[in-house]
């Protein structure tokens, strides 16, 4: 099943904070966090295992709630180069090998000057 | 290092013609995905491989479309024959799985297929 993200879009001033929520009914494994821009592939930011670990890399940072089902990217004091669709993909139940994801719908953010 | 390599990169097609997409793994990973994006059902899986093997091929919309990796660097989806709601971006994308269970996927560029 798809995961929810939440919101759909936003729309921010540069400088300004941003969280983007992905939840879904699916016991996880692990959470994979993508930003696409337009005419572009995705491309990686990152992944969280479970474990309920938090990651982060310069202003990016994203947390991983077993329990809840749910993870959550933060984008702090963001810059225009941030904008773009942002997609989690939940992997299931690798054990083996890579799991093909399921992606959610997508949050549009859009950074104004 | 190159990256994931997809051709073509445009194809426009007639309804009911044979298409075949290909794409080139990263050199050492060992797990390919194939994507489809649309603006109406967003990001899908359509199948992966981990060794060569076909793991879970779900996400293929009909018989009309198949995959193969006939071997650890290559792989093509062929969808015959074509139809207009074919009509998306399709992405491959390659991995490989750690110790510590990170598996970053590399996307390739696209190809962009449109059905007439």
């Amino acid at each position: 099943q798809q995961p929810v993200q939440s919101p759909q879009a936003v729309i921010l001033r540069e400088g300004e904070d941003a969280v983007i929520n992905c939840s879904s009914s699916k016991a996880l494994y692990s959470v994979h966090w993508y930003r696409q821009k337009h005419g572009e592939a995705p491309v990686f930011l990152m992944i969280l295992l479970k474990g309920g670990e938090q990651k982060g890399h310069d202003k990016i940072s994203a947390s991983f709630n077993e329990k809840k089902q749910q993870s959550s990217l933060y984008l702090t004091a963001s810059q225009l180069s941030y904008s773009g669709t942002y997609f989690c993909g939940t992997g299931g139940h690798s054990g083996g090998g890579a799991d093909g994801l399921t992606f959610g719908k997508g949050t549009h953010l859009i950074i104004q000057p | 290092d190159a990256g994931v390599i997809q051709s073509p990169r445009h194809e426009v097609t007639e309804m009911g013609q044979e298409v075949t997409l290909r794409c080139k793994l990263i050199s050492g990973h060992n797990s390919l995905f194939w994507y489809r994006q649309t603006m109406m059902r967003g990001l899908e899986l359509l199948i992966y491989f981990n060794n060569n093997v076909p793991i879970d091929d779900s996400g293929m919309p009909e018989d009309r479309f198949s995959a193969k990796m006939p071997n650890a660097s290559f792989s093509t989806l062929k969808i015959q024959p074509s139809e207009p709601r074919d009509s998306a971006v399709y992405f491959c994308a390659s991995s490989f799985l750690t110790g510590t269970g990170n598996y970053e996927q590399f996307f390739g560029p696209g190809t962009r297929l449109t059905v007439l």
